[in-house]
């Protein structure tokens, strides 16, 4: 079946870093990926939209220069959390719209902040 | 605009025992509407869905909710509780299931299985 990739699992980096996190959709096109933002014991909180080949759009009170997203091919879309701070530790995930009407999630990232 | 409640953060039961996991609804069009199981440090997992039709819902694991548009409500249940039920469950609502539709997360309700 459908399966979204995402990496990495886990990654810990240095305050005012920026980190990568992928997305890759295995065997269909997605057209949509969202990312969502899930702290500790809290549901997941929408951050942005990505369109293949448009920029994205994102959430009120999200900051689009903090979290960039790129969607530059139907099976790949990166988020990338520049000059991270402890604040933005968090559990990062990514889902596209597919087939059957299901929504596929990736894994997940836990992003940790030193 | 749409939202999504679950009564109780935390459920604790007896293996065996029934789970109920309570989820409401408000939406201003008519509602698709999804349970998902978070394991630990793990993504998303659909349990089941309901768009139209009928509103006894089936998925996996032995889950099953049921659509009740006079009480908003889309409660989560399973007859006999396994060990392997603990987990984070989120009920979420949305508009459609385009892949361009977006998807109202609740903010969760931990079960614990006692043995």
């Amino acid at each position: 079946g459908a399966v979204v990739s995402q990496h990495p699992s886990r990654v810990i980096c240095k305050s005012g870093t920026s980190v990568k996190i992928e997305c890759r959709s295995l065997d269909f096109q997605a057209t949509t990926m969202f990312w969502y933002r899930q702290f500790p014991k809290q549901s997941l909180m929408l951050m942005a939209t990505s369109n293949e080949g448009s920029k994205a759009t994102y959430e009120q009170g999200v900051e689009k220069d903090k979290f960039l997203i790129n969607h530059a091919s139907l099976t790949l879309s990166t988020l990338t959390v520049t000059s991270a701070h402890p604040e933005d530790s968090s559990f990062y995930i990514c889902s596209s719209g597919g087939q059957n009407e299901k929504l596929f999630f990736g894994s997940g990232t836990q992003l940790s902040v030193l | 605009a749409q939202s999504v409640t679950q009564l109780g953060s935390h459920v604790s039961v007896s293996e065996g025992a029934l789970v109920l996991l309570r989820c409401n609804y408000s939406s201003s069009v008519p509602p698709y509407l999804f349970w998902y199981v978070q394991y630990p440090n793990q993504g998303l997992q659909l349990l089941l869905k309901y768009t139209t039709g009928a509103t006894l819902v089936k998925g996996i694991n032995g889950f099953e909710a049921e659509f009740k548009k006079s009480e908003t409500s889309f409660h989560l249940t399973k007859p006999s509780a396994h060990m392997s039920d603990a987990a984070e469950y989120f009920c979420a609502v949305s508009s459609g299931y385009s892949s361009a539709s977006k998807i109202i997360f609740g903010s969760g309700t931990r079960l614990s299985i006692r043995p």
